[in-house]
């Protein structure tokens, strides 16, 4: 069965250091994927996609994700965290179906952010 | 330029009872998608209106229903509600027919408390 699976729960990070943030997925061929942050009380923003190309994807607020496909994973992260990056963060695939969205979203890893 | 926005903020209801949630998609998108978020978990999928039909589901039964008006607003409408359907409720749209490569906006979510 299809499914993405975001490994740490909960991660800790001082304000400064780097952020990787694990995803893996199991599907029968590469989907697209996708980071999702949500804020508390907030809905999800998109922070990059990838579908095809470059394996390294830049996003907005200084996030990058690389695509691996050996390793079937598609980690998020950031060379400098700032508080502000405090927040949940969700992984999201959709089957490359050629048709139309039924996006799988990942249990998620919240962010905590100390000075 | 409005993005996503959903109606009501919160909603308490008992069970057994029905709720009707609303969405209206950012503008110039024609096509709305309906996530339930437990708490701690990812988002999963509902299901996606495209020209006021139902296109996809996800594992969810028949008491969730839906609706997409003309305008391309939608509800999600919920009968004989459970405990179990407390949940943070996302609509996200998107343009282009909801084709898999396009960007899904979310709104905020309604939240939704069965006592």
């Amino acid at each position: 069965a299809q499914s993405v699976t975001q490994p740490d729960i909960h991660i800790t990070v001082s304000e400064g250091a780097s952020l990787e943030l694990r995803c893996n997925y199991s599907y029968g061929a590469t989907p697209y994927l996708f980071w999702y942050v949500q804020s508390p009380g907030q809905g999800l923003q998109l922070l990059l996609k990838y579908f095809s190309g470059d394996t390294l994807v830049q996003g907005i607020k200084g996030f990058e994700a690389e695509f691996k496909r050996s390793q079937s994973s598609f980690n998020l992260r950031k060379p400098s965290v700032h508080w502000s990056d405090a927040a949940e963060y969700f992984c999201a695939v959709v089957p490359f179906s050629g048709g139309y969205q039924k996006v799988t979203f990942g249990t998620g890893t919240k962010l905590q952010v100390i000075p | 330029d409005a993005g996503v926005t959903q109606s009501p903020t919160h909603l308490i209801k008992t069970r057994g009872q029905q709720v009707t949630l609303r969405c209206s998609p950012k503008s110039g998108h024609d096509t709305v998608s309906w996530y339930q978020q437990a708490l701690g978990q990812g988002p999963q999928f509902i299901f996606q209106y495209y020209e006021e039909e139902e296109r996809q589901r996800g594992n969810f039964p028949d008491r969730f229903s839906g609706h997409q008006f003309p305008n391309y607003s939608s509800e999600l409408n919920v009968n004989a509600l459970l405990l179990g359907d407390s949940a943070l409720y996302l609509c996200a749209s998107s343009s282009e027919r909801g084709a898999s490569t396009d960007t899904q906006y979310f709104g905020p979510g309604t939240r939704l408390t069965v006592l």
